[in-house]
């Protein structure tokens, strides 16, 4: 049974261009979190989803980032124009149901913005 | 607003020691609470949780307190071993359907052998 499966593990990408990270979360999970660690921090949460719907958004940055999690393939952040402050790790964890307690997470994927 | 501090960035411990990793959390609507570990290049992996309606809770050499009226709580680790050596994050929730889990920022340990 595959665990959490992130790809890119490491993405370079210049000022100004666009970052799309893929999650692919266990099988028969249905909700998918997102969390980014910036240099020094701790994990912060971004957005909860459930397959084709946005249940909490609330940690996203207003402008540039946008999650979806369609009813076919993986969950996609994608964040436009990157800026180096958008450089950090961004981890992906899933659950069977809504109860963040039993989330599993994945190996997470680095973005480096030059 | 932090509202789960891990005020310690590291902790090293000699092998077979106890190590204990310390938590402080201000939001009292938290009611459960739980430690992640973390290697590098790898994802946090959930290492045990403990819900406000217990001081305790044992897995192992694992033990986490928690002290309400202090809003602390505690992981020890006994006897540590290398292969312990991550970081260790504090988390907390409100438990009943979905909440947010806020993390701390963390707390590196270092086993030595």
């Amino acid at each position: 049974n595959a665990g959490v499966m992130q790809n890119p593990r490491h993405l370079v990408r210049r000022r100004g261009q666009e970052a799309r990270l893929r999650c692919s979360p266990m099988k028969g999970h249905s909700h998918v979190y997102w969390y980014r660690q910036l240099p020094e921090e701790g994990l912060k949460f971004m957005v909860y989803l459930q397959k084709e719907n946005i249940i909490d958004e609330s940690g996203m940055p207003k402008e540039r980032f946008s999650a979806e999690f369609p009813k076919e393939g993986p969950s996609i952040l994608r964040i436009q124009q990157v800026v180096r402050g958008d450089s950090a790790a961004y981890f992906c964890a899933s659950s069977p149901g809504g109860e963040p307690l039993e989330q599993y997470f994945g190996p997470g994927t680095r973005l480096t913005v030059t | 607003d932090q509202q789960v501090k891990q005020n310690s960035p590291s902790l090293s411990v000699q092998e077979g020691r106890i190590s204990i990793l310390n938590c402080d959390y201000t939001n009292s609507m938290f009611d459960y609470f739980l430690w992640y570990k973390k290697y590098p290049a790898e994802g946090p992996t959930f290492l045990i949780s403990i819900s406000s309606i217990k001081d305790k809770n044992e897995d192992g050499r694992f033990t986490v307190f928690l002290n309400k009226s202090a809003k602390h709580l505690s992981l020890h680790i006994v006897p540590s071993q290398p292969g312990d050596s991550a970081v260790y994050f504090c988390a907390a929730t409100r438990s009943g359907g979905y909440q947010k889990v806020t993390f701390g920022i963390g707390t590196k340990l270092q086993v030595i052998p």
